[in-house]
């Protein structure tokens, strides 16, 4: 069974930056995964943020972008705002299913 | 403007059955595939399963295989998760979601609102 690994939690200060990383048990994260990356608040349904590693959708805020780092897919956010404060799930594809990761709740304090 | 509502849940019993709908409206649902994702309480998401345009192509997630189908009604626009065989597990809110088009087909680009599943005795 596929596991994908996020950061349980991380914190960052307004105006900062902060990197999510999103592991495959398989092994090293590639773009024949296709990461896409989440963000949900409390009580509301997900809302895409980046599809096929970097790509962002047209609603999508300048200030979040994806990569490939280290063998895993990441996320960044640079310039946080207090809005960004959220959970955030990575969804790896596998030839045909997917997986989603844990998620990682980002504080903005 | 993509409109998912999603429809049948509620309370069933253990190794009861339940079939969950999905209304499409503000795109051509005949040609993009759609998902189900779960949400149990206060957990993360879980990725349920994906039908292809057609109905063709279908996949599971790994806790449903053999128990829940994936199966749409283009002429109807709808979407439809039925769930056998149901175990206190399977408790969480159920999304219905779009496959974006082309190269971008591989993940998610739209959420309907949800639709709560409690199974309980």
């Amino acid at each position: 069974q596929t596991v994908v690994t996020q950061e349980p939690s991380l914190t960052v200060s307004p105006g900062g930056t902060v990197t999510l990383t999103c592991a495959s048990s398989t092994g090293a994260v590639t773009s024949g995964n296709y990461p896409n990356w989440f963000q949900q608040k409390p009580g509301l349904a997900p809302r895409a943020l980046i599809y096929n590693t970097n790509n962002k959708h047209s609603w999508t805020p300048a200030r979040f972008s994806g990569s490939l780092f280290g063998g895993k897919a990441a996320l960044t956010l640079s310039g946080v705002q207090p809005e960004d404060e959220a959970e955030y799930y990575c969804l790896l594809y596998y030839g045909g299913a997917r997986v989603f990761g844990g998620g990682t709740k980002l504080t903005v304090l | 403007q993509v409109q998912l509502v999603e429809s049948g849940g509620g309370v069933v019993q253990p190794g009861r059955s339940l079939r969950l709908s999905c209304a499409a409206s503000g795109f051509n649902f005949s040609i993009y595939g759609m998902h189900w994702v779960r949400q149990a309480p206060g957990k993360g998401l879980e990725w349920v399963a994906v039908i292809s345009h057609a109905g063709n192509g279908i996949y599971y997630g790994d806790s449903v295989k053999g128990r829940f189908t994936i199966s749409r009604d283009n002429s109807k626009s709808t979407l439809y998760l039925q769930m056998n065989s149901l175990t206190v597990e399977d408790t969480a809110v159920y999304y219905c979601a779009k496959k974006p088009p082309g190269t971008a087909a591989a993940g998610i680009d739209s959420w309907g609102q949800g639709t709560l599943v409690t199974v309980s005795s």
